[in-house]
């Protein structure tokens, strides 16, 4: 099972602040990376998809990047609405795996 | 715009089984793939298995092996997870979530259904 291990697990930023959550594979996915956001009592909800690939309809302020083991997601400019967990997931290999997941919240 | 609708809340007492569906509306693909994630209570997101229901295919992570069974009904596009055995530590929100299925290359979480919350207590 390839286990997916995120940093921070929490981080508090002001707003038009960037950040950057990092996710390690424990072995290569390739780009089989995907980054959701999960507000309180919401289901998550699909940033990127493919390590880069941002979904129909999410903010441009939302990248992603990597692959093989090392991927990164990036926020520019945080807004008081992105306070949320953030969780990374592989499809590369089964079973399928989440992140641990980041606590982003507003200061 | 795939719609996922859930059953709603169950109490269950431990060593009893739940079972819990999830409607799919919407969308063009007929051969997605719908997986079940579950989250305990202030805890991270656990993939539990995934089935692709015009195939009747499914893959179950290792830790639910035995216990899961994830089944679909191809007539009224409904999936079903049932999971036996219950404790305590299975008291959880658990969610159906739609992937692109066999037709991409690429498998993500497209869509998720609300979350059905199962406790299971004595």
């Amino acid at each position: 099972e390839i286990v997916l291990t995120q940093s921070p697990d929490f981080q508090s930023v002001t707003p038009k602040e960037n950040v950057t959550i990092s996710c390690r594979a424990s072995q290569s996915v390739g780009s089989f990376l995907q980054w959701y956001q999960q507000k309180p009592d919401q289901s998550p909800k699909l940033l990127i998809k493919y390590a880069s690939q941002a979904f129909s309809g999410v903010p441009s302020r939302f990248s992603g990047s990597g692959s093989g083991t090392d991927f990164t997601l990036t926020i520019t400019s945080l807004e008081a609405e992105d306070a949320a967990t953030y969780y990374c997931h592989q499809s590369g290999n089964l079973p399928w795996t989440f992140g641990q997941g980041t606590k982003v919240e507003i200061k | 715009q795939v719609q996922l609708v859930q059953s709603g809340a169950e109490v269950r007492k431990p060593e009893s089984s739940v079972k819990v569906s999830c409607k799919a509306s919407g969308g063009t693909s007929s051969t997605f793939g719908i997986s079940w994630v579950r989250q305990a209570p202030g805890q991270g997101l656990e993939w539990m298995g995934r089935i692709i229901p015009v195939l009747n295919i499914a893959n179950y992570a290792q830790k639910f092996q035995g216990r899961v069974t994830i089944t679909a009904d191809i007539a009224t596009s409904t999936t079903y997870m049932e999971l036996s055995g219950l404790t305590s530590e299975d008291t959880a929100v658990y969610y159906c979530a739609r992937d692109p299925g066999v037709a991409a290359l690429i498998h993500y979480f497209e869509s998720w259904g609300l979350g059905t919350p199962v406790t299971v207590s004595s």
